[in-house]
């Protein structure tokens, strides 16, 4: 039990839509990272929040952006959707040099 | 820049048999390694991790692994499959940022996926 939780479980939505996916790390876990996991593939590094602001980011274009909030909270939002955003969103929070990821959000873009 | 390698994708064993994966990175810092295991429609679960202490790092379910710096290799070792040991793992690294803390960045390999055969 890694005290990451994630939500929703699955999301379907359609090309061009609008989504916003949650996180919940354990207090004191400052450092929050977003990963992106397609099918087959390993996770790869979305961008990262610590103390509410942006830490770094990976190859990924601005309609992907992030927030985090002070009771350790997250989200990912991906604006205009396209087919090859389908994929497992993880994410994790950084503990002791470490990141514990939590169990990931399922979407599918139709 | 960071890069993993996992040789072979797909690894199939007898229950009881060595486990053997291997993970090769690259980094132009010293680096911390990690090892993960997922398994279908999960998250990924933390095996084991190298930082920078002992060389040979133990973990949980009886995997090991090892860190060759002149071999730029974390392979993950197990004595003795299970068949509760199926599942897709993970090989990863970062670097440590200026404070000497992990930056948090984890490039991460292909996956290998191991089958465990009764």
């Amino acid at each position: 039990e890694t005290g990451v939780t994630q939500s929703p479980t699955h999301l379907i939505k359609t090309r061009g839509q609008q989504v916003t996916l949650r996180c919940s790390s354990q207090s004191g876990h400052n450092t929050v990272s977003w990963y992106q996991q397609a099918l087959g593939q390993g996770p790869q590094f979305i961008f990262q929040y610590y103390r509410e602001e942006e830490n770094g980011r990976g190859n990924f274009p601005p309609r992907f952006s992030g927030l985090q909030f002070p009771n350790y909270s997250s989200e990912l939002n991906v604006n205009a959707l396209e087919l090859d955003d389908s994929a497992l969103y993880l994410c994790a929070s950084n503990f002791q040099d470490t990141q514990y990821f939590g169990p990931g959000t399922r979407l599918t873009v139709l | 820049a960071q890069s993993v390698t996992q040789l072979g994708s797909h690894v199939s064993v007898s229950e009881g048999a060595l486990v053997l994966l291997r993970c090769n990175y690259s980094s132009s810092v010293p680096p911390y390694l990690f090892w993960y295991v997922q398994y279908p429609n999960q998250g990924l679960q933390l095996l084991l991790k190298y930082t920078s202490a002992a060389t040979l790092v133990k973990g949980i379910n009886g995997f090991e692994a090892e860190f060759k710096k002149s071999e730029t290799s974390f392979h993950l070792t197990k004595p003795s499959a299970h068949m509760s040991d199926a599942a897709e793992y993970f090989c990863a690294v970062t670097t440590a940022n200026a404070g000497g803390t992990s930056y948090g960045k984890l490039t991460f390999g292909q996956g290998t996926i191991l089958t465990v055969h009764p």
